[in-house]
């Protein structure tokens, strides 16, 4: 079956520092790769997407790569700020009117 | 960018009751919608794909007949759940797809509805 997995329950970094967070996928083509922002009791916040014929892409302190052969998509954020503290979700789609399948999330600490 | 809203954002019902859920998109028209349910620490899970005019598509599991949904018009859709119980209790959240010729479809989400059934 189809699984996505993101690196840790919680990951703690310190301020000004970049944070690399992992999603690995197993068993799925995807067509492209998104990542969300979700803050608690709060909806996902869209963030970044990649297609499966891009390696890199950057927004403003954002940059997510996608390695479709190792199956592997890396998030970073440059630069963190305590504000950036948040859990963020990698969701995979197959294309067209599919919805995402999410990951559990990786809850990010900036530390002042 | 693109807003989605839902109403109510919380709400507590009484076991046997229904409750009904209202996902808009405020500034553009989606033609496709997206229910998620999240239970505590958990992911998002794909309930139901909501298609304007004509009936919803449910993934595995999610009984149709339970969670009753209806996307009247480009602008709405909702999500009735009838005769919740407590192990309906989630966090109840939709999504609208704002496509963009050849870029991919990003999801924006709506702030969610916490729903406590009783």
């Amino acid at each position: 079956s189809q699984k996505i997995e993101q690196n840790s329950e919680a990951l703690n970094i310190q301020e000004g520092k970049t944070a690399t967070l992992t999603c690995n996928y197993t068993n799925y083509s995807p067509a492209y790769l998104q990542w969300y922002r979700q803050d608690p009791g709060r909806g996902p916040v869209f963030l970044l997407l990649i297609r499966e014929n891009e390696k890199e892409k950057r927004k403003e302190r954002l940059k997510v790569t996608f390695d479709t052969t190792l199956k592997q998509s890396l998030f970073h954020i440059t630069a963190s700020q305590p504000a950036d503290s948040a859990t963020y979700l990698c969701a995979l789609a197959g294309g067209g009117a599919d919805g995402l399948t999410f990951g559990k999330g990786t809850h990010l600490i900036i530390q002042p | 960018g693109a807003v989605v809203s839902q109403h109510p954002s919380w709400v507590i019902c009484k076991s046997g009751t229904s409750v009904k859920i209202e996902c808009r998109s405020l500034d553009f028209q989606a033609t496709t919608m997206f229910w998620y349910r999240q239970f505590p620490k958990q992911s998002l899970m794909l309930m139901a794909t909501s298609n304007e005019g004509s009936k919803a598509t449910y993934e595995q599991g999610v009984e149709k007949d339970k969670f009753l949904i209806n996307h009247a018009s480009l602008t709405l859709s909702t999500l009735t759940v009838t005769s919740a119980h407590p192990e309906d209790s989630s966090f109840y959240i939709c999504s609208a797809r704002e496509p963009r010729g050849g870029q991919g479809y990003e999801q924006y989400f709506g702030p969610g509805t916490r729903l406590t059934v009783t």
